[in-house]
Parts: structure tokens; sequence; C-alpha cells
């Protein structure tokens, strides 16, 4: 099946530092990627949904200045958390899909940790 | 509102045993997923139904759609202890946004 790569899958920093999520496809071109937030033991909450090339359509309730979110090519989507506070840490999951349009293919996901 | 309310949300088997969760949802479909997370990771697509399907194999999955009832299930048959994992059922939205129901825990103890 089709590879989505995500990186990174572990990182702790500072409050107030950004932190920058990559999230590629590998072997197909993801025509729109979704960004999904996951506390422990509870189900995806969709964050943002984003086509290549165009601006990203936030969920209600989430904040496009804090996470800022870049789809410039078919294979790479980035999310980047901006001036991170402890509530944002979490998992973050990317996920993305071709032509097909009906399958996702997700990321092996980012724990954030903000101190 | 929140499509997609597996339950039960937790499931306790010994391996071998089968393995049954359900999911009901509220609104028009156009297909059902099933998907696996192991812990920490990622989600793997499993299986799609689609909305004119009954039910549908892949291996020793199992899941039947029930469009009256708005509801499906995934059937695990003969389980492992790999097959320990959270399960999600999802189902599209508008702009092809799949909302996740709130998840399956199943521990298969071997």
């Amino acid at each position: 099946g089709a590879v989505v790569s995500q990186h990174p899958s572990r990182v702790i920093c500072k409050s107030g530092t950004s932190v920058k999520i990559e999230c590629r496809s590998l072997d197909f071109q993801a025509t729109t990627m979704f960004w999904y937030r996951q506390f422990p033991k509870q189900s995806l909450m969709l964050m943002a949904t984003s086509n290549e090339g165009s601006k990203a359509t936030y969920e209600q309730g989430v904040e496009k200045d804090k996470f800022l979110i870049n789809h410039a090519s078919l294979t790479l989507s980035t999310l980047t958390v901006t001036s991170a506070h402890p509530e944002d840490s979490s998992f973050y999951i990317c996920s993305a899909t071709g032509r097909e349009n009906e399958k996702l293919f997700f990321g092996s996901g980012t724990q954030l940790s903000v101190l | 509102s929140q499509q997609g309310e597996e339950d039960p949300q937790a499931l306790s088997i010994q391996e071998g045993e089968n393995a049954t969760m359900n999911c009901s949802y509220k609104t028009s479909i156009n297909n059902l997923q099933w998907y696996r997370q192991n812990s920490g990771r990622g989600l793997v697509h499993l299986i799609l139904i689609r909305s004119n399907e009954r039910e549908k194999h892949s291996g020793r999955l199992r899941v039947t759609l029930d469009t009256s009832k708005k509801s499906s299930s995934l059937l695990i048959t003969a389980s492992r202890a790999a097959d320990t994992a959270s399960y999600f059922c999802a189902t599209r939205r508008g702009n092809n946004r799949l909302a996740f129901g709130k998840g399956n825990q199943v521990v298969v103890i071997p």
C-alpha cells in the first residue's frame, strides 16, 4: 500500500518555541492531506484539511495562526505549532489521500511534549 | 454530531476467540471504513464497505453494514496476540473528510 512518512516521531520542546512536523507521501501524489490530533485513549480529532497549492481549511475551534499548515507540493505537507504551550502537548497524525480519494494513508504520528 | 460510535469500547479476549465490535453513525454515507491503530502509531486501513454492500470479507476480517440501522460491525476471527490494537470506524463527510468514532480497544491474551 501507499506509504506516508511523518517526522519527527517525538519532540520535546520548551514553552514558547515553534515546532514543525513534516508529512510526506513517498510513492503517490497526495492531492489532499489531513492533520489530526489525538489525546490518550481518545479518537482522532480533525484539525484541518489541506489541498496542494491552496490554503488549508480548518475545523471549527482550531486556530489557524496557532497551527500553520503548508501544502506546497503533492508530496509534502507541514504542520507548524507556533509558540507551543503545554496544552498543545498531544499526538499529531497526518494522513493523505490520492486521486482514488477513498482510503486514507496515515503517517506514524508525532508525540509532542511541551515543557 | 460525532459520526461513528463504537460499542463496546474495550474488549479483552483469549487468543483464538473471535472479537466483534460495532459502530453506529447518524447520517447517510457513501462508504464506511475500519482502521486499526497500534499504540502510539498511525492508523492502518483495514477494509472499506460501500453503502450498497451488506457484508465484506478480508482475510480474518468480516464487516457488515446495515444502512437501515446505520450500523456496522467488525468481526475478527481466530484472534491473535498481534491483533491487540484500537479499532476505529470512519465515515466520509463533506470535502472528503473522514469522521472517526471513539474506537474499540481490543486486547488479545496469548
